[in-house]
C-alpha cells in the first residue's frame, strides 16, 4: 500500500526559529511535493522535487527552503519562522500529472 | 483567480440521497483529478478522468468531464454519513503540479 508519512505531527515553534518538517515516502515516486493548506485557500504548492537532489520552487516558495536527499525522504525548511506561516502542511508524493498520496499533515503553530 | 474551482462552499444532503458537485478549470488540461479529504486527514485521490474521456466511475461516485465548457462534476449516489468531507477538483495540464480547487465541504446528515 502506498504510504506516506509526515514527522512531527503537530509543532509549536517560536517567531524566528528554525523549524524542519520531514516526510518519507515508500511509493518509489520520482516527485514528491509540499503543500500549505489554510482556510480559503484549498491547497497551494510550496517546494516540490523531481528526484534525490533536485528541489523546486511552487507558487508560494518565500520564506521556505526544501531538500531532498535521497528517494524516500524530502523536508520543509523555515530558516526563520513567522506567525504567518501557521498552517496544516501536506506533503505528497507521485508521477506526472497523475495521482498524488497524500500524507496526514503537519499542524504547525507559530508563536 | 483559482485554475480549477468548486462551484459551491458548501453542500448538505440527507443520506441516502445524491448529491453533485461542480468544478470549473481555466486552462486546457490533460487530467481532471477529484479528491476527497476528511477532517484531520490528508487528501486521497478518488477519481482521475483523463482528457479523452467523458465520463469515469468507481462504486458509487460518477465523473463527468466536458472539455468544451471546461467544467467537471463529480455525483455521489446513495450518500453515506461517512461521505461527509471536503471535495477538491484538482486539474493538471500535463506538467508538474496539480492545481487544486479551495474544496466544497459536503456534509450527509442522518
Amino acid at each position: 500500500e502506498a504510504a506516506v508519512t509526515q514527522s512531527p505531527r503537530n509543532k509549536v515553534a517560536v517567531t524566528g526559529g528554525k523549524v524542519t518538517l520531514s516526510c518519507n515516502q515508500t511509493n518509489n515516486h520520482n516527485n514528491m511535493y509540499w503543500y500549505r493548506q489554510d482556510t480559503g485557500h484549498g491547497l497551494r504548492l510550496i517546494h516540490y522535487s523531481y528526484g534525490a537532489g533536485s528541489t523546486e520552487k511552487g507558487d508560494i516558495p518565500d520564506g521556505y527552503k526544501a531538500s531532498r536527499p535521497s528517494q524516500e525522504n524530502f523536508s520543509l525548511i523555515l530558516e526563520l519562522a513567522t506567525p504567518s506561516q501557521t498552517s496544516v502542511y501536506f506533503c505528497a508524493s507521485g508521477d506526472w500529472g497523475d495521482t498524488q498520496y497524500f500524507g496526514p499533515g503537519t499542524r504547525l503553530l507559530v508563536l | 483567480s483559482q485554475l480549477a474551482e468548486e462551484n459551491s462552499w458548501a453542500l448538505s444532503v440527507h443520506e441516502g440521497e445524491s448529491v453533485t458537485v461542480n468544478c470549473s478549470y481555466k486552462t486546457s488540461i490533460t487530467a481532471l483529478q477529484w479528491y476527497r479529504q476528511k477532517s484531520g486527514k490528508g487528501p486521497a485521490q478518488l477519481i482521475l478522468i483523463r482528457s479523452n474521456e467523458r465520463e469515469k466511475r468507481n462504486g458509487r461516485l460518477r465523473a463527468t468531464l466536458d472539455t468544451s465548457s471546461q467544467s467537471s462534476s463529480l455525483s455521489i449516489t446513495a450518500t453515506r454519513c461517512e461521505d461527509t468531507a471536503v471535495y477538491f477538483c484538482a486539474a493538471s495540464s500535463g506538467s508538474w503540479q496539480l492545481i487544486f480547487g479551495s474544496g466544497t465541504q459536503l456534509t450527509v446528515m442522518p
